[in-house]
């Protein structure tokens, strides 16, 4: 299977708990998102990466949470201190932007966070 | 500020046509997106009009206006498969999406 993955599918934590999630986008993509997405609404932009460098942060993101996408490759997103809000579907997902601004993004099956 | 109108949901009958409409505001407009999401899915991307008028793949076809800030997904020969959530979305990199349309087919 060469589309986007996600890693883990389901987490359960307490509140208060740091948790990880891991995404590998498709291989020869160089741009990578992370989206938050709760019952009912439509996925909400979290932050990207062209490469390893991450091009923007939304609002929405606090400090307790972090995205990292150290070589390139994989993408690492870590919420610490979870509270019962961060409760959601983290979704990434990927492009291949070769100059111009691209429109279609690759989605993963997503990461499934319950705070208790 | 960006923000897109779908209504929440439609229903239609197996082997009919739908329409799902989405007006928009948004500043640095590109284009406007569709993307389907199955219950427990994730989002993918079905088309794409950066131009006015209508771009047709297979059964689905989208439809944009720029000067109306409007555009619409006609789905034809409906299946029970397409039984989902339908997102119109704008925005390159930072994608903004619509809060969905269900759309619910009745044998």
């Amino acid at each position: 299977d060469t589309g986007v993955s996600q890693d883990p599918r389901h987490k359960i934590t307490k509140r208060g708990q740091n948790v990880t999630f891991r995404c590998d986008p498709i291989s020869e993509h160089n741009r990578l998102y992370w989206y938050r997405q709760t019952l009912g609404q439509g996925p909400e932009f979290l932050t990207y990466f062209q490469n390893e460098a991450q091009l923007e942060k939304s609002r929405l993101l606090s400090d307790r949470f972090s995205a990292e996408r150290p070589k390139g490759s994989f993408s690492t997103l870590e919420i610490q201190r979870t509270e019962q809000g961060d409760s959601a579907m983290y979704l990434c997902a990927s492009s291949l932007v070769e100059g111009t601004p691209t429109d279609t993004q690759y989605f993963g099956p997503g990461t499934r966070l319950t705070v208790l | 500020g960006q923000s897109l109108e779908q209504p929440s949901e439609v229903t239609a009958v197996e082997g009919a046509i739908v329409q799902i409409n989405c007006t928009y505001q948004t500043s640095g407009f590109y284009g406007l997106s569709w993307y389907q999401q199955h219950d427990g899915g994730a989002p993918t991307f079905l088309s794409y009009n950066a131009l006015d008028g209508l771009e047709e793949t297979g059964r689905f076809s989208s439809f944009l206006s720029r000067s109306d800030s409007y555009g619409y997904l006609l789905l034809q020969e409906l299946q029970m498969k397409d039984s989902a959530s339908y997102f119109c979305a704008v925005g390159v990199d930072k994608i903004i999406f619509g809060k969905g349309t269900r759309l619910h087919i009745l044998p």
